[in-house]
């Protein structure tokens, strides 16, 4: 089974801090997304990544970066958290942009 | 922008009972998905269907689609208490990235 990792279930942050989710996924997938869920707007795309060292913005970029050093791994950066960072993270991955994707259990980040 | 969006937002049935809920779409696509996220947790994935085919089946779900309309139903039948969740669909926009609608929330009464 493919199995996607957060590095926290919970995060409280205050603001102006920088802020580091973490993503993993075990079945070698080139692409990795991060997106970030509230209520009444579904899932919004803050980046992809289609292979290590490549990212793409997605609709929601401002305000986050992304690192994508090992093929397994993705990372979310906020640079100086703000309120309406708060939200819940997802990060997912797949083996092509189209096809199923696989979703890690998310990170709900408040912003103090 | 959302590509998708489900109707309704909310279902509430009675153990047993089928729950049916659409999802119609803006522009034209490769394939359409539908996920489940029970509370507080990841999506999981539950079915794809190409856009060149107009039913299939996995378990107690059915899914339909129908590219005239720009809109697919998913139908869970026999409904059970774990079905108690929220369900999203997912298509491919024209720049090759899933966009996801805001899901209905299905909640089965036991």
């Amino acid at each position: 089974d493919v199995k996607v990792t957060q590095s926290s279930r919970y995060l409280v942050k205050r603001t102006g801090e920088k802020v580091f989710l973490e993503c993993v996924q075990d079945m070698d997938h080139e692409n990795m997304f991060w997106y970030r869920q509230d209520p009444g707007l579904g899932l919004r795309l803050i980046y992809f990544s289609y292979d290590v060292k490549m990212k793409e913005k997605g609709d929601i970029p401002e305000g986050y970066s992304v690192s994508r050093e090992k093929k397994e791994r993705f990372s979310l950066i906020l640079e100086s958290a703000s309120t309406n960072q708060t939200s819940m993270y997802l990060c997912a991955s797949s083996p092509n942009r189209l096809d199923t994707q696989y979703f890690g259990p998310g990170t709900r980040l408040t912003v103090l | 922008s959302q590509q998708g969006e489900e109707d309704p937002q909310a279902l509430s049935i009675q153990e047993g009972e089928n729950a049916t809920m659409n999802c119609s779409y803006k522009t034209s696509i490769n394939n359409l998905q539908w996920y489940r996220q029970n509370s507080g947790r990841g999506l999981v994935h539950l079915i794809l269907i190409r856009s060149n085919e107009r039913k299939k089946h996995s378990g107690r779900l059915r899914v339909t689609l129908d590219t005239s309309k720009k809109s697919s139903s998913l139908l869970i039948t026999a409904s059970r208490a774990a079905d108690t969740a929220s369900y999203f669909c997912a298509t491919d926009a024209n720049d090759y990235k899933l966009s996801f609608g805001a899901g209905t929330t299905v909640t089965v009464r036991a």
